[in-house]
């Protein structure tokens, strides 16, 4: 059974750093992309930041240079590094995987990242 | 720039059918979307992905009652015999070059 369990989320300040994890099992993380998905509060979905199997990485202009994804294939776990946190990046984070194109066939439960002094 | 459009709401009443679209952006007739569900209070759960063509291919544990299908731009989510728990955020997502992550602003189901 796929499972993605997301982990790290909590409240920090203006320009600080928060790591998301995101521990995986049923599957393993190297063998599809992986994707980062948030939603602020009350708003819609929004795509973050993506690695292909091949370990290339996109992110989304919004986050470009501030957030860093990575995974630990030993692990088999995610990672959202996010530093340079502003308001505007309070959200819930959710993990997904693709295994398909474009499908994101499986979601985390999310974990809720709070940017507020 | 490739744009997902979704009507904001919908509604339904229990046990009737509805469809829920998503219109691809001009010169993107021939991208496939994929469906997904957020019901109140939980993470979003992947229904199916929709093709230009038309076929659909459904995630694991997807009742038959969902179904897809498409016309020139536009991807279609058809649910029939609505059930209360139906009532949920609908997203439409795909993917544009770049390798940029595109949703739709979702539609809202409420079943009367």
């Amino acid at each position: 059974e796929v499972q993605l369990v997301e982990s790290g989320g909590g409240l920090v300040q203006p320009g600080g750093s928060l790591r998301l994890s995101c521990a995986a099992s049923g599957f393993t993380v190297s063998g599809s992309y992986m994707t980062w998905v948030r939603q602020a509060p009350g708003k819609g979905l929004e795509w973050v930041s993506l690695i292909f199997s091949g370990g290339s990485t996109y992110y989304a202009d919004s986050v470009k240079g501030r957030f860093t994804i990575s995974r630990d294939i030993s692990k088999n776990t995610l990672y959202l590094q996010m530093n340079g946190l502003r308001a505007e990046d309070t959200a819930v984070y959710y993990c997904a995987r693709g295994n398909g194109w474009p499908e994101i066939d499986y979601w985390g439960q999310g974990t809720l990242v709070t940017v507020s002094s | 720039q490739l744009v997902l459009t979704q009507s904001p709401s919908a509604s339904a009443s229990l046990g009737a059918s509805v469809n829920l679209t998503c219109t691809l952006s001009s010169g993107h007739s021939s991208y496939a979307i994929a469906w997904h569900q957020q019901q109140p209070e939980k993470g979003p759960r992947y229904l199916m992905k929709v093709n230009s063509d038309g076929s659909h291919s459904k995630g694991d544990g997807i009742p038959d009652r969902f179904s897809g299908s498409s016309s020139g731009a536009e991807r279609y989510l058809t649910i029939s015999s609505i059930q209360s728990e139906d009532e949920a955020d609908y997203y439409c997502q795909t993917w544009g070059t770049g390798i940029q992550g595109i949703f739709g602003g979702g539609t809202k189901l409420t079943v009367l």
